[in-house]
């Protein structure tokens, strides 16, 4: 039992390049998000899903894609990157909604940096 | 917007004594809240939460939280610190529509 899987653990980016974000769980989990980490800052939830087909906006959307064709896999999509977007980004999932009652799972992290 | 506010943006304890972690919450309806903890290179690990049941909650690893909505409060405690402690942690709101409020972090630093 993997848990929620994220590729790559790092990247280096140009500005104006693209790059998709890897997310996948095996935990079956109707629910995963996306959240970038900026030191000081907690986390920010970028977009979330509550089951294949369906996603919505977070707090910090703009400049992000997502898509769920399966239960498993919550890619994050940068079109346009910029040096506002280096973070580290944390991909999550639970099996209710929120959290409120059952904990979010996180990967590991990416850390990307926008030069 | 509900908001989480972590006191201390780092705290430094010795080896063997207590740990006090400070959080406070914007107040509204009742809250669910969490504390997770963030190792180096690693994704956040749920430590406990709270869901309006038993104010006092224990969660992992010894720590324990007490909700005292009179205060705000949802401060994290541990009586004896070990090194294996030294991480970011992270006090959690739960808001409606699937959205969560993380505090700013506080980073534990425990020395020998």
């Amino acid at each position: 039992n993997a848990g929620v899987t994220q590729t790559p653990k790092f990247r280096i980016l140009k500005i104006g390049q693209s790059m998709t974000l890897q997310c996948a769980q095996d935990m079956n989990h109707n629910y995963m998000y996306w959240y970038r980490q900026d030191p000081g800052m907690g986390l920010k939830l970028i977009y979330y899903s509550v089951g294949a087909g369906i996603t919505d906006k977070g707090e910090v959307p703009n400049g992000y894609n997502v898509s769920r064709s399966t239960t498993e896999d919550f890619p994050l999509r940068l079109e346009l990157a910029a040096p506002s977007q280096t973070s580290v980004y944390f991909c999550a999932s639970s099996d209710k909604e929120g959290g409120r009652d059952s904990p979010l799972h996180f990967g590991n992290g990416t850390r990307l940096t926008v030069t | 917007a509900q908001s989480v506010t972590q006191l201390d943006s780092h705290v430094s304890v010795s080896e063997g004594t207590p740990v006090l972690l400070r959080c406070n919450y914007s107040s509204s309806y009742s809250p669910s809240l969490f504390w997770y903890v963030q190792h180096p290179n690693k994704g956040l690990q749920l430590l406990l939460k709270y869901t309006s049941a038993a104010t006092l909650v224990k969660g992992i690893n010894g720590f324990e939280a007490e909700f005292k909505k009179s205060e705000t409060s949802f401060h994290l405690t541990k009586p004896s610190a070990h090194m294996s402690d030294a991480a970011e942690y992270f006090c959690v709101r739960s808001n409606a529509g699937n959205m969560l409020t993380f505090g700013g972090g506080t980073r534990l630093m425990v020395k020998p």
